[in-house]
């Protein structure tokens, strides 16, 4: 089984649908965050949770909200879908706590979803 | 703001060609600096990473070195081969940790 799992893989919704992304992980990290991916703009965070009690918005919250169940688990959703959000979304986490050594994440394999 | 800008792509090679992919970067203090590889298909995984200056980062035969005075992140292959057909991702860990990724530059090599 993949450290990080993402479903589903690939969703088709309508507009004003509301749609959850669900990300769960075994490499037992505190931090989890969750990023989209849109052609030529790289990866853009939506929003990041460094414990079970701790949720941040990322550059791009606007639209999303999100749900840290448990250390394993973070959810994204999307209240209301508008075609905009059409994009690829990744869930990463790490086990990084600050100060010296880098932040490094560990991907999922992406949730594609298209908003009509 | 932080920020990290790369050269545009696609990139198209020869296999065993020489590969350079341009990455700067805009930070304060002293971030991290990374590469990423998205295969087809796949989530993003670590190429390699550097976390201070004059630090080089290698794998797979890929290498880059941290370059403060420049603010420079290159990546660079001596002979790539088809299987290195992916995009490629330059990163940096700013203050508050957050990972901040560019554009992205997609390599294609042909046989």
């Amino acid at each position: 089984d993949a450290d990080v799992t993402q479903t589903p893989r690939n969703r088709i919704t309508k507009t004003g649908k509301r749609i959850m992304l669900e990300c769960s992980q075994t490499k037992g990290h505190d931090r989890m965050y969750w990023y989209r991916q849109d052609p030529g703009l790289g990866l853009r965070l939506i929003y990041y949770s460094f414990d079970v009690k701790d949720i941040n918005k990322g550059e791009i919250s606007d639209g999303y909200s999100v749900s840290r169940q448990a250390q394993a688990k973070f959810s994204l959703s999307l209240e209301s879908a508008i075609p905009n959000q059409t994009a690829l979304y990744f869930c990463a986490t790490s086990d990084f706590r600050g100060g010296r050594g880098a932040n490094v994440l560990t991907f999922g394999a992406g949730s594609r979803l298209t908003v009509l | 703001g932080n920020s990290v800008t790369q050269m545009e792509g696609p990139v198209t090679l020869s296999e065993e060609a020489f590969l350079t992919i341009n990455c700067t970067y805009t930070a304060t203090g002293y971030p991290s600096l990374f590469w990423y590889v998205q295969y087809p298909g796949e989530g993003l995984q670590l190429l390699l990473k550097a976390t201070k200056a004059d630090d080089k980062g290698s794998n797979k035969g890929f290498e880059a070195t941290y370059r403060k005075e420049t603010t420079s992140f290159h990546l660079e292959k001596g002979s790539v081969q088809v299987s290195d057909s992916a995009v490629y991702f330059c990163a940096l860990s700013a203050p508050a940790d957050k990972v901040i990724f560019g554009p992205g530059t997609s390599l294609s090599v042909i046989p």
